[in-house]
């Protein structure tokens, strides 16, 4: 079956930490995006990349970085420049900007 | 600025008990507006992509509907594993981004 795999599902990392979080896709997919949802907010994109070895940053990228160095894989670095890193990290894919995006299951991150 | 606006924040409804879910929209011109189901812990599940006032879309007990600035999910005679959280999206044609809302919790209470 096509999806989209995330990885670790529960992460924890000490402060200061950069941590990278996985993302794997078998759709096809040439677009993949990064949110972050956290209580009470809509989900928040971070970054975008509709090619591979090209990316753009979201409306929150500051603390964060990405690569898309393959069509089916987009991972993240929380780096330790963000200053809230805890929250519900999703990732997603589409075929175009019309299309629907199809999520992964998210890693949910925890920083102490 | 785009912004998606859901309402209400929670809705508690009995077994069977029909109701409707809001989305209000400004997106200046919208391309389209998406629905999402999401259950906790769990990634949103496409439901619904809506593209012109007037278009309505159904799938078992749920139907999407959009008017020029707003869009609704209607749920009839809900089942206890409707409960989840429903999200709604727009996108324009000037980018690739969606706005999504703050989402929907609805809990059916057998």
């Amino acid at each position: 079956d096509g999806g989209i795999t995330q990885s670790p599902k529960y992460l924890f990392r000490k402060e200061g930490q950069n941590v990278t979080l996985s993302c794997e896709q078998n759709l096809n997919h040439d677009a993949m995006y990064w949110y972050r949802q956290d209580p009470g907010q809509g989900l928040r994109l971070i970054y975008y990349s509709q090619i591979v070895n090209d990316f753009q940053k979201g409306d929150i990228a500051e603390g964060y970085s990405v690569s898309r160095e393959k069509k089916e894989s987009f991972p993240l670095t929380v780096t330790s420049a963000q200053k809230n890193p805890t929250a519900f990290y999703l990732c997603a894919s589409n075929r175009d900007g019309a299309s629907p995006l199809h999520f992964g299951n998210g890693t949910r991150l925890t920083v102490t | 600025e785009d912004q998606v606006t859901q309402s209400p924040e929670a809705l508690r409804l009995q077994e069977g008990e029909s109701s409707s879910l809001n989305c209000s929209y400004t997106v200046s011109g919208l391309r389209g507006l998406f629905w999402y189901r999401q259950d906790p812990g769990k990634g949103p599940e496409f439901l619904f992509t809506l593209y012109s006032a007037g278009e309505e879309k159904e799938k078992e007990r749920l139907k999407a509907t959009l008017t020029k600035k707003e869009s609704f999910l209607h749920i009839t005679a809900p089942k206890p594993e409707d409960s989840a959280t429903y999200l709604c999206a727009g996108t324009n044609f000037g980018n690739e981004k969606l706005t999504f809302g703050t989402g929907t919790r609805l809990t059916i209470i057998p």
